[in-house]
Order: C-alpha cells, then sequence, then structure tokens
C-alpha cells in the first residue's frame, strides 16, 4: 500500500523567512496531493493542493512543487508569519478510497 | 462554502462504557465520510469509510463490533466507541468529501473533532 514519509517531523524559522516542508510518497497512482494544517488543539482543514497535471502551483504564500519522478511534493511557505505555526500534514491520493497522511511537520515560527 | 461539524467537541467517558459521535455536512452532499483517529502520536488512522448506499469499509485493527457507523443520509453520519478503553483515547475526526469524481482527487473537509478521554 501507500507510504507516505515527512522526514522533518519539526521545522523552525524567523518570521519573514521561508519555510519548505517536504512529503514523499510510494504509490505512482497518486493523483492528488493535498496539504492540511492542524493548529494546536484544533482539527485539520485544507491548505492547498495540487494535481499530478501540474508541477507547480501558488496561492498567495503558499506554493506547491510536485516532482512525480522523485515522487515528492513540497510546501513552501514565504514570508512566514506566526500564525502559520501549526503542523502540516501531506495527504496523497491515489484515486481509492484511501487516504494516507504523513506524519507531520511541525512548523514553528518565531517573532 | 462546505463546512463540517462535528459533536461533541470533547468528551470523557469511564473505561469500558460508549459513547457516540456525530457529524454533520452542511453546504454539500457528503456521498463519503471517513473517520480517523489521531493518536497521541499525532499520526492519524483511517478507521473506516463510509459511503451512502454501500457497505462501510473498515480498516484492518477496526470493526463494526468496535466502532459502528451509522450513514443514513447525504448530510449525516454518526460514529460509537463501544467499551471504550485507555487504548481508545484520542482525536477522532470525521472527512467528508463531496462526489466530484475519483474519491483521491478530492478535498477532504474535516470536522472540529471529538476528543476522547477514557478514564
Amino acid at each position: 500500500g501507500e507510504k507516505v514519509e515527512q522526514h522533518e517531523s519539526t521545522l523552525s524559522v524567523r518570521e519573514g523567512d521561508s519555510a519548505v516542508i517536504n512529503c514523499t510518497y510510494t504509490d505512482t497512482a497518486s493523483s492528488y496531493f493535498p496539504w492540511y494544517k492542524q493548529e494546536a488543539g484544533k482539527s485539520l482543514h485544507f491548505v492547498i493542493d495540487i494535481r499530478s497535471n501540474v508541477d507547480r502551483k501558488q496561492s498567495q504564500r503558499l506554493i506547491v512543487l510536485l516532482d512525480k519522478k522523485a515522487k515528492r511534493f513540497s510546501l513552501h511557505i514565504t514570508a512566514t508569519q506566526p500564525e502559520d505555526s501549526a503542523i502540516y500534514f501531506c495527504a496523497p491520493g491515489t484515486g481509492g478510497y484511501k487516504v494516507v497522511f504523513g506524519s507531520g511537520t511541525r512548523l514553528l515560527v518565531s517573532p | 462554502g462546505a463546512l463540517v461539524y462535528q459533536y461533541p467537541r470533547r468528551t470523557i467517558c469511564k473505561s469500558g462504557t460508549s459513547m457516540r459521535m456525530e457529524c454533520q455536512a452542511v453546504g454539500f452532499q457528503a456521498t463519503s465520510v471517513a473517520w480517523y483517529r489521531q493518536s497521541p502520536q499525532k499520526t492519524f488512522e483511517l478507521i473506516a469509510l463510509s459511503t451512502v448506499n454501500s457497505a462501510i469499509k473498515y480498516e484492518q485493527n477496526f470493526t463494526q463490533e468496535k466502532f459502528p457507523i451509522s450513514h443514513p443520509n447525504l448530510s449525516f453520519s454518526s460514529m460509537t466507541v463501544l467499551n471504550a478503553y485507555l487504548e481508545d483515547r484520542g482525536l477522532y475526526l470525521c472527512g467528508a468529501r463531496r462526489d466530484w469524481g475519483e474519491w483521491g482527487a478530492e478535498t477532504l473537509y474535516f470536522g472540529s473533532g471529538t476528543r476522547l478521554t477514557v478514564l
């Protein structure tokens, strides 16, 4: 089955710097690549996604890059703000009914 | 916009008792609802996927006898944790999906979660 990994458990940056969170997957059939955010004590909410027909997508300060050959996609947050601090989860989709989450990367943005 | 209400937000139950959590989709038709548990170690486990008018699919290590799910219509799903014990504690999330196409191509809209504490 699909194996999803986020190797960095924690990432610390200074406010205003950029942050990059990576996710690798194993299933070559994966076609949908979302990122979800979990703030302290709260549920998950959708942040941004990318589909397999493109390799880059931007929404304001968020950029998602997809490298299908390497089976990796990444979330880039530019000009980070303290409110960006949260745990970020990737959850690549295979087109089937099972969504597998990565283990999460905790982003800490310090003033 | 799409919203998913989940309740209760928090619940405490005695060991061996049961508790029920509910998930309500507002603004869209939730043809599929997935129930997840986030353990204290923060990883998400898929418990089961419920699709209206289809059999509920449980993942390995989760059974209908322990986590019965009801999904009677396109806006509501509920799950019960029967005979809860310490290992059942954690944050339970429902994730609902619009039926736009293949499961893997669509965004999950999550409820606020139900945090279960077992005494």
